[in-house]
């Protein structure tokens, strides 16, 4: 199973309404990512979980806000975002390598086609 | 600084014809990976060919390979006998150091094969 699945598909929501975002795997993989892509714009990361520990941040505002519950899930709780928020949410995983360790690749889901209105 | 460069925004081919995307990077770290990622228009990235700073021998899976040319830092995708079904966002991708796939993206190329 080489699936990362992410619900909903697509997502339209108010300035002031609370949502979150799932992302699911199953492949034993122990660090999941977060990445926002813009239309016509490559992803951009936004988060790094490792053993389900945060690792990294890029400095997202706190409107965002992740969650690692368990090794295969990996949340993305989203609160009074605003318009410019709207983007394709796209969720990753991989084998969390030790530097010079495994090079294996990270396996997206769909992604989130969200809307902010 | 641009960390990957894709300096193809379109690329058309015919079908069962070859097509080369290019791609180039920037790093001062002797360890990375670059990676190539397919998205096509329902937005998940599809993973293709992982090129290793290491790796002697340039990547091949099935029609895809990797033109690796450490020296001048370039990574290009060759993709052979194009299908209709090849038309989609190609991404170029690196990551430094080992451990996380902390990503970098190019801003893609639009491959369109045409029959």
């Amino acid at each position: 199973d080489t699936e990362v699945t992410q619900t909903p598909k697509h997502l339209v929501m108010g300035m002031t309404n609370k949502k979150s975002l799932k992302c699911e795997q199953h492949m034993g993989h122990r660090a999941m990512y977060w990445y926002k892509q813009k239309a016509k714009k490559p992803p951009e990361l936004m988060f790094v979980y490792s053993y389900e520990k945060l690792s990294i941040n890029e400095s997202v505002p706190s409107r965002f806000s992740p969650e690692c519950p368990n090794s295969s899930l990996l949340n993305l709780h989203l609160h009074a975002l605003q318009p410019e928020d709207s983007a394709l949410y796209l969720c990753a995983s991989s084998h969390a390598g030790t530097p010079g360790g495994l090079n294996t690749e990270a396996f997206f889901g769909q992604g989130t086609r969200l809307t902010v209105v | 600084a641009q960390k990957i460069t894709q300096t193809q925004p379109g690329m058309f081919v015919q079908e069962k014809e070859a097509v080369t995307l290019d791609c180039t990077y920037d790093t001062s770290d002797p360890s990375y990976g670059l990676f190539w990622y397919k998205q096509p228009s329902s937005g998940e990235m599809i993973f293709l060919i992982y090129q290793g700073s290491y790796d002697q021998q340039n990547a091949t899976e099935g029609r895809y390979s990797l033109n690796f040319q450490k020296a001048r830092k370039s990574a290009n995708l060759v993709i052979s006998a194009s299908q209709l079904g090849d038309s989609a966002m190609y991404f170029c991708a690196m990551r430094e150091g080992g451990g996380f796939q902390k990503l970098v993206f190019g801003t893609g190329t639009r491959l369109l094969v045409s029959p």
